[in-house]
């Protein structure tokens, strides 16, 4: 059974578009949703995050929106750039009962120069 | 300014042969977190720790063994390798506490078994 559910496999994008990266989970229990950068050869690193009191987070060109109601939250990456190209994991735990961070499986992102 | 440290980062193993791989962390965190990384399959937890002393399966825990007997050290061990468990492993650890969730990652251990 797979908690979290991340599409796209792997996105490619144009210098200067948007890249959408989109995740679902099944247990309303989750209250706090990670999203993980990661470069080859290395560990994944918290790029953002967001609790379900808010729909909305932004850090720069990195933007969190999230639906409650439709169990679902995606990572919005305004004005992509090649240095964005790496794989991308969103995550889920209920914190406040559990101590588990489950992730999805990921997404290879490439940015066209 | 050390943060989560693995170690070996590659290893081959012949079937059936068993190690350990090494995870230490000098933030003084309580929780610590072991994942194994397939391609295409994402993260999956195999053990965690929410202190010395403690420890709980994950998603995938079949084949591995933990322990932890200090804050600092949260060992792997793969009693009987098999191919399957050929994957790249990180080791993580976060603060206690619902306000610090941030998972602080090692730069992994790849590991092959022949």
């Amino acid at each position: 059974q797979q908690q979290v559910k991340q599409s796209p496999q792997s996105l490619i994008v144009q210098k200067g578009g948007i890249s959408i990266i989109n995740c679902a989970y099944e247990n309303t229990a989750f209250d706090y949703f990670p999203w993980y950068q990661q470069f080859p050869g290395k560990g994944p690193a918290l790029l953002i995050a967001i609790r379900p009191d808010v729909s909305e987070k932004k850090e720069g060109r990195f933007t969190i929106s999230f639906n409650k109601s439709a169990k679902q939250f995606s990572l919005h990456i305004m004005d992509s750039q090649p240095g964005d190209s790496a794989t991308y994991f969103c995550a889920a735990s209920e914190g406040s009962r559990d101590d588990k961070i489950i992730f999805g499986k990921g997404t290879r992102l490439h940015i066209l120069p | 300014n050390a943060g989560v440290t693995q170690t070996p980062k590659f290893r081959i193993l012949k079937i059936g042969q068993s190690m350990t791989l090494q995870c230490t962390q000098d933030m003084n965190h309580n929780y610590m977190y072991w994942y194994r990384q397939d391609p295409g399959m994402g993260l999956k937890l195999i053990y965690y720790s929410v202190g010395a002393g403690i420890t709980d399966k994950g998603e995938v825990p079949n084949g591995y063994n933990v322990s932890r007997s200090t804050t600092e050290d949260f060992p792997l061990r793969l009693e009987l390798a098999a191919p399957s468990q050929t994957s790249v492993y990180f080791c993580a650890s976060r603060p206690a506490g619902s306000t610090n969730e941030k998972l602080f990652f090692g730069s992994g251990t790849q590991l092959s078994v022949l």
